[in-house]
């Protein structure tokens, strides 16, 4: 597509229960990246993907957090039983470099709201 | 380690007022990419300039001015005679090794008409 496209751009969900966050990339950016954005405060980094890879997964914050990639495109960013802590705008962005030293471009984001 | 201040939190200009958002950076690093984001109210991330380690030139594209100097770690962002639509979050952010972009916290600026 022309832009990054995240969905649901909505999400509101009760505590305890599942979300997944879905994010389609620009065709052909092998670089793929998953932030979280609170209210107020700047981006925090969960997750970088090159291809279907993911070699660094440093910033997602607990083992209820877990991303995948398949065929090179498409990646789902699941949160399992959810805390209120877990509400935010969660960002995708794809960029087309192998080292992060080109720009990354950014989807309109996903906000969860756990209740 | 990596890191990006954005000292100013907040910034209010008055329209065609010049503004200068400061950024200053950390890194061991010899190679290193600087980026700028705007964040409008419509909350989607804008990439606006993406400046190398090697490259200090200072760049110019219409209001805008980026002003690199390695000297004193800093990659700082005028715009000039500022306008309504300029008001919006705007991000600093450095990319050393590539897996991850480190972001600023952000200064929020408002034009006032």
């Amino acid at each position: 597509g022309a832009g990054v496209s995240q969905s649901p751009s909505n999400k509101v969900t009760e505590k305890g229960k599942d979300v997944e966050l879905r994010c389609d990339p620009i065709s052909g950016h092998t670089a793929l990246y998953w932030y979280r954005q609170s209210l107020g405060q700047g981006l925090e980094f969960l997750i970088y993907f090159q291809g279907n890879s993911a070699p660094d997964k440093s910033g997602l914050p607990s083992d209820r957090f877990s991303a995948e990639r398949t065929g090179g495109s498409v990646s789902t960013l699941t949160i399992q039983r959810t805390q209120q802590e877990d509400s935010a705008v969660y960002l995708c962005a794809s960029s087309a470099g192998q080292r992060g030293w080109t720009e990354a471009f950014f989807g309109q984001g996903t906000r969860l709201t756990v209740v | 380690a990596q890191k990006v201040t954005q000292a100013q939190t907040e910034i209010s200009v008055v329209e065609k007022e010049d503004v200068t958002l400061d950024c200053v950076y950390e890194t061991r690093d010899t190679t290193y990419y600087l980026f700028w984001y705007k964040q409008p109210p419509s909350g989607e991330l804008v990439f606006l300039i993406r400046r190398n380690s090697f490259d200090e030139q200072n760049e110019i594209s219409g209001r805008y001015s980026w002003n690199f100097q390695k000297s004193t770690s800093s990659f700082n962002f005028t715009i000039t005679a500022s306008q309504v639509v300029d008001s919006a979050v705007y991000f600093c952010a450095l990319s050393v090794t590539g897996n991850q972009f480190y972001f600023g916290t952000g200064t929020s600026l408002t034009v006032i008409p």
